[in-house]
């Protein structure tokens, strides 16, 4: 499985734009990149999933470049309610791995 | 709201007692999964059933941990002879076959052990 690297915490302010980077240097050429996010005492949450090149959604944005060795999840404009705890994922969507293995995310604290 | 119910959300037991959570996934989903979190550490998986079979166990599920899911529907997980160590969070979660990196998860069942 390819390991995932994150930014333990990030601190922002309303109305600000944020991009969290991740770095999965050993990604497998099947391998796909989802993000999850998960406020306290709920369940993760899908945000969006990507192979290559540029997602859009109407959550968030994710950025993979050529090499695919890292990804950037951009959230634009974040609010107050934005406060949460971010993961990025690396696995096959299809036929491998079936469970999902998560770090220790990216907590994302947004100040008034 | 996912469509994915756990119950109870919180359980409170003392040691060595024994523990059951539901889970009822959303409905058209054929594969359901359970993970355990403790505070400040992401999910852990412990299982996973593609509709009554349970295809993967974790190296978590000690002895003391069983799950079923009869008919392929709700899933339970029973923890015999609670320890301290168990207490955390327990998840559930379902997807369909689009794609398994997109699961939904449940609220969670809280577990506290004393």
């Amino acid at each position: 499985l390819a390991k995932t690297t994150q930014p333990i915490s990030m601190d922002s302010y309303e109305g600000q734009e944020v991009n969290i980077t991740c770095s999965h240097n050993n990604i497998a050429t099947n391998d796909y990149i989802t993000w999850y996010q998960q406020f306290p005492s709920q369940g993760p949450r899908f945000i969006i999933q990507g192979y290559k090149t540029k997602v859009t959604n109407e959550v968030a944005s994710l950025f993979i470049p050529a090499d695919r060795k890292s990804s950037t999840l951009s959230l634009p404009r974040v609010s107050l309610s934005d406060t949460a705890v971010y993961y990025c994922l690396v696995g096959d969507k299809g036929t491998g791995r079936r469970a999902l293995t998560f770090g220790s995310g990216t907590r994302l604290q947004v100040q008034p | 709201d996912t469509g994915v119910s756990q119950d109870p959300r919180h359980k409170i037991t003392k040691r060595g007692q024994n523990v059951t959570f539901r889970c009822d996934p959303i409905s058209e989903h054929n594969r359901l999964y359970w993970y355990r979190q403790t505070l400040g550490q992401g999910p852990e998986f412990l299982t996973y059933f593609q509709n009554e079979a349970q295809l993967e166990k974790s190296r978590l599920l000690s002895d003391r941990f069983s799950a079923e899911r009869p008919k392929g529907s709700f899933s339970t997980l029973e923890i015999q002879r609670t320890e301290q160590g168990d207490s955390a969070m327990y998840l559930c979660a379902s997807t369909g076959s689009a794609s398994y990196n997109e699961q939904f998860f449940g609220p969670g069942t809280r577990l506290t052990v004393l």
